[in-house]
């Protein structure tokens, strides 16, 4: 089993639309977690981090569910530059280091 | 601010040639180093890491080899380049000591093995 496992889509939605992706981690231990996004041929970029609380960030919200273990991204509104390989991350280093494990990620096209 | 710099940007070596690639930092101090490579179609992979100057750990056994011979200075090596080790070769560095802001990505140096 993939220590971190996303759907590789791709998902296909018109523009305006409302998207969600899980991600899913085995291992309990992980510390912290982060949604990336990473446009074709380019290297990711930290979308942002994800809380037990849950947090958002304009059209983005991200949610942690810890006893499940699993990550959730929501995107509102999609735009056609949403268009991108979103990457869910977990760390599962000690205090003071981090271990990045990325899942394979999900493909999202937003279409006009 | 922080950048971060890696170079080449493209690479095409035959097998057998020997590899270096290098990666620095700007705008901080002893940051965890990593270096990362993305199989075409696949998701990224730990291959080392720095938590300081000399000291690297390895997350992979393969025929690479890496570096940190200064605070922000990261270099990834290989004697005798293989096929398999075609890939996007991506250097990122991070924040000690909380390791809750994520980690930064340079622009990759995508290596082609013929």
């Amino acid at each position: 089993r993939k220590e971190v496992e996303q759907d590789p889509g791709p998902f296909n939605v018109p523009e305006g639309a409302t998207v969600a992706f899980n991600c899913t981690y085995s291992n309990s231990a992980s510390q912290s977690f982060f949604w990336y996004r990473q446009d074709c041929r380019k290297e990711p970029k930290l979308l942002m981090s994800v809380y037990s609380s849950g947090n958002e960030d304009g059209r983005f919200t991200a949610q942690l569910n810890r006893a499940s273990q699993y990550i959730s991204l929501l995107i509102r509104d999609s735009k056609l530059s949403d268009s991108a390989t979103y990457l869910c991350v977990v760390n599962r280093g000690n205090t003071g280091f981090q271990k990045l494990v990325f899942g394979t990620g999900t493909r999202l096209l937003v279409s006009p | 601010s922080q950048t971060i710099h890696q170079w080449p940007a493209t690479l095409v070596q035959p097998v057998g040639s020997p590899l270096s690639l290098e990666c620095t930092v700007e705008g901080t101090s002893n940051p965890n180093l990593y270096w990362y490579r993305q199989a075409a179609g696949r998701g990224l992979q730990l291959l080392f890491y720095s938590v300081g100057i000399g000291q690297i750990s390895s997350e992979v056994p393969q025929n690479l080899s890496a570096s940190r011979p200064q605070d922000r200075q990261f270099i990834l090596s290989s004697k005798k380049l293989l096929l398999s080790d075609s890939g996007f070769y991506l250097c990122a560095w991070s924040v000690p000591p909380t390791g809750d802001y994520g980690a930064f990505f340079g622009q990759g140096t995508r290596l082609t093995v013929v």
